[in-house]
């Protein structure tokens, strides 16, 4: 089955820096990959997600790019700010049959310093 | 709407109890899914449902059952429960198509004694 790894499990940033979170993935039929925030206390959100014919997406201060040959994605996060400090997740699907199989990366805690 | 409600939000089991944990959607959603999250393992899942009354194995299956008898409701069952059960789980719903967000309750804490 899929198997994701996600770099790095701890990443901290001052205010303002840059964060990258990478993921890489085994199934080269996988073809969605999502990233989701969890907050303490609370369940994951999606906050960006790609397909696997498009090679980057942007949404305001975050960014995901797809290297499919490489068979691996990351998470852009610019300007970073205090609201940005949870737990990322990446993902990975693979349609089979009547239903798609979400596989998660085991997460990256990020802390956004003052 | 509320979205998905998870019952209960905490509970403490002796081995060998057993309990069910309820999740509900209000978003008409053809799929459900039960998770649990471990300290370094990320989100594995347990079960999923793909309609009302079916039902359909995950990664991490043994010691739960589920069951999906209203559209609206994925119960996930502990029969005998142990001390590896001991997790955080979160049911999640999407709607019926190959991909698309998965919608997250705010989760169910377990602790196995």
């Amino acid at each position: 089955g899929e198997n994701v790894e996600q770099h790095p499990s701890t990443l901290s940033v001052q205010e303002g820096d840059s964060a990258v979170i990478k993921c890489t993935y085994s199934d080269s039929a996988s073809n969605y990959f999502p990233w989701y925030k969890q907050e303490l206390g609370k369940g994951p959100q999606l906050i960006i997600d790609i397909r696997s014919n498009v090679g980057e997406k942007k949404d305001q201060r975050i960014a995901v790019t797809l290297n499919k040959t490489a068979k691996h994605f990351s998470l852009h996060i610019t300007e970073t700010q205090p609201e940005d400090s949870a737990v990322y997740f990446c993902a990975a699907s693979t349609y089979r049959g009547t239903a798609s199989k979400l596989t998660f990366g085991t997460g990256t805690r990020l802390q956004v310093t003052l | 709407n509320a979205g998905v409600t998870q019952t209960p939000k905490f509970r403490v089991l002796k081995t060998g109890q057993s309990m069910t944990l309820l999740c509900a959607q209000d978003m008409n959603h053809e799929y459900m899914y039960w998770y649990r999250q471990d300290p370094g393992m990320g989100l594995r899942l347990i079960h999923y449902s793909v309609g009302e009354g079916t039902t359909a194995k995950g990664e991490v299956p043994d010691g739960y059952n589920v069951s999906r008898l209203k559209k609206q409701n994925f119960l996930l069952g502990l029969e005998s429960a142990a001390p590896s059960q001991t997790s955080v789980y979160f049911c999640a719903s999407r709607l019926a198509e190959v991909t698309g967000e998965l919608f997250f309750g705010e989760g169910s804490r377990l602790t196995v004694l």
